[in-house]
């Protein structure tokens, strides 16, 4: 089956860094690219749209600046966390579509867990 | 507005019980209706979607228009059905984003 994977699994920054976590399908290409954003014992909440080769879509009240998105290949997108704050702490996760199907299926990644500190 | 609402934070059954896991959505179009599925450290993943009116892992779900619910069913639970269970919709048609609901926790005791 379709794989999604993302790096880091796990990371923790100090407050005012940036940190950047990579999503990538391993065995198809995916024009389009969801990031979200989990807090503990919540619903995942759809924060971007990714599209390959041109600018991310991004959802009412996340800030643009702040989560660059960049998805450069038909097997990668980044998120990007610039001048991360403790309240950015969350877990992220990304899913990916298969271009070559019809499917309406999304392949979650396995979600990278961000502490700021 | 999308919007999806799963009314049970926690459903709580012995092995063997019947299992229903509540659904309900709110949007002004034709809505496509997903089921997924989030087993203890592992990743989301589908569980079943109502085009496709099968049955996966002995669950189900009918949409019911009328009542805007996706309710998910499965007559005899068993323990490794214990997971959080996401109910999730989308507009129809291309790839468009999934709108999840707050999650349903089933614990099935043996």
């Amino acid at each position: 089956g379709a794989v999604v994977s993302q790096h880091p699994s796990w990371v923790i920054c100090k407050s005012g860094t940036s940190v950047k976590i990579e999503c990538r399908s391993l065995d198809f290409q995916a024009t389009t690219m969801f990031w979200y954003r989990q807090f503990p014992k919540q619903s995942l909440m759809l924060m971007a749209t990714s599209n390959e080769g041109s600018k991310a879509t991004y959802e009412q009240g996340v800030e643009k600046d702040k989560f660059l998105i960049n998805h450069a290949s038909l097997t990668l997108s980044t998120l990007t966390v610039t001048s991360a704050h403790p309240e950015d702490s969350s877990f992220y996760i990304c899913s990916a579509r298969d271009v070559d199907t019809l499917s309406y299926e999304q392949y979650f990644g396995p979600g990278t867990r961000l502490t700021v500190t | 507005a999308q919007r999806v609402t799963q009314p049970e934070k926690l459903l709580s059954v012995f092995k063997g019980a019947p299992v229903e896991l509540k659904c309900n959505y709110s949007y002004s179009g034709s809505p496509e209706l997903f089921w997924y599925v989030q087993y203890s450290r592992q990743r989301l993943q589908l569980l079943l979607r109502h085009i496709s009116r099968e049955s996966i892992k002995g669950f189900t779900a009918d949409l019911n228009k009328g009542e805007t619910s996706f309710h998910l069913k499965k007559p005899f639970a068993q323990e490794e059905d214990s997971a959080m269970y996401y109910c999730a919709l989308s507009k129809k048609g291309g790839f468009q984003k999934l709108v999840f609901g707050t999650g349903t926790r089933l614990l099935v005791s043996p």
